[in-house]
């Protein structure tokens, strides 16, 4: 299996900061994704990060306000831009070891 | 697109009853993944299963088994003999046809199953 470690595991934010989330994988991967879950919800695949490449973003998040970093095999991270309360969700990264996908523990964030 | 429907957003059963989990999906891949995870109170998502489109037969694992019907673009999940310890909240989702390592899922809205001590 993947070890997958986030960080931070939690933090609460002012309103129009942002905050970097790091994503950190035992073993090399060509993807990375990110996903977000909001209080009470499913979750939502905000991009797909490959190394060497721009992220890949899905309907309704954007790059501006989502910026991903993908630098090595090992290591993502996600940054929530300009933050509102709307962004209070929990961030999880996620990799796939064979046939099985991954997430991390997940990042807990609330916006003041 | 890709859709997976659940339609149970609560289910509470006693103790070592058994409890069926439903989950309905939509797409037009002919060729796609299923899975199911468990986000016990704690958070974190913990893998359960991944099924091919082409693999329609059922699986069991101790007490969880999977019955996949392709007619009925249902995967749904049973857990025979419930313990406290599945009180959690299930999420079914659908990955379109990719490379391992590729694959981005829809999930569905999960099913939050509390077992009754």
């Amino acid at each position: 299996s993947a070890v997958i470690s986030q960080k931070p595991s939690r933090d609460i934010c002012q309103r129009g900061t942002s905050l970097t989330i790091q994503c950190q994988v035992d073993s090399q991967v060509t993807m990375m994704f990110w996903y977000r879950q909001q209080p009470g919800q499913s979750l939502t695949l905000i991009a797909t990060a490959n190394q060497g490449s721009e992220a890949t973003y899905e309907s309704g998040f954007v790059i501006d306000k989502f910026p991903i970093s993908r630098p090595n095999l090992t290591f993502s991270t996600l940054t929530v831009s300009n933050m509102s309360p709307e962004d209070s969700s929990i961030y999880l990264c996620s990799v796939a070891n064979g046939a099985k996908l991954f997430f991390g523990s997940g990042t807990q964030l609330s916006v003041l | 697109a890709q859709k997976v429907t659940q339609a149970q957003t609560e289910i509470s059963v006693v103790e070592k009853e058994d409890v069926t989990l439903d989950c309905v999906y939509e797409t037009r891949d002919t060729t796609y993944y299923l899975f199911w995870y468990k986000q016990p109170p704690s958070g974190e998502l913990v893998f359960l299963i991944r099924r091919n489109s082409f693999d329609e037969q059922n699986e069991i694992s101790g007490r969880y088994s999977w019955n996949f019907q392709k007619s009925t673009s249902s995967f749904n999940f049973t857990i025979t003999a419930s313990q406290v310890v599945d009180s959690a909240v299930y999420f079914c989702a659908l990955s379109e046809d990719a490379p391992f390592g590729n694959e981005k899922l829809t999930f569905g809205t999960g099913t939050r199953l509390t077992i009754i001590p």
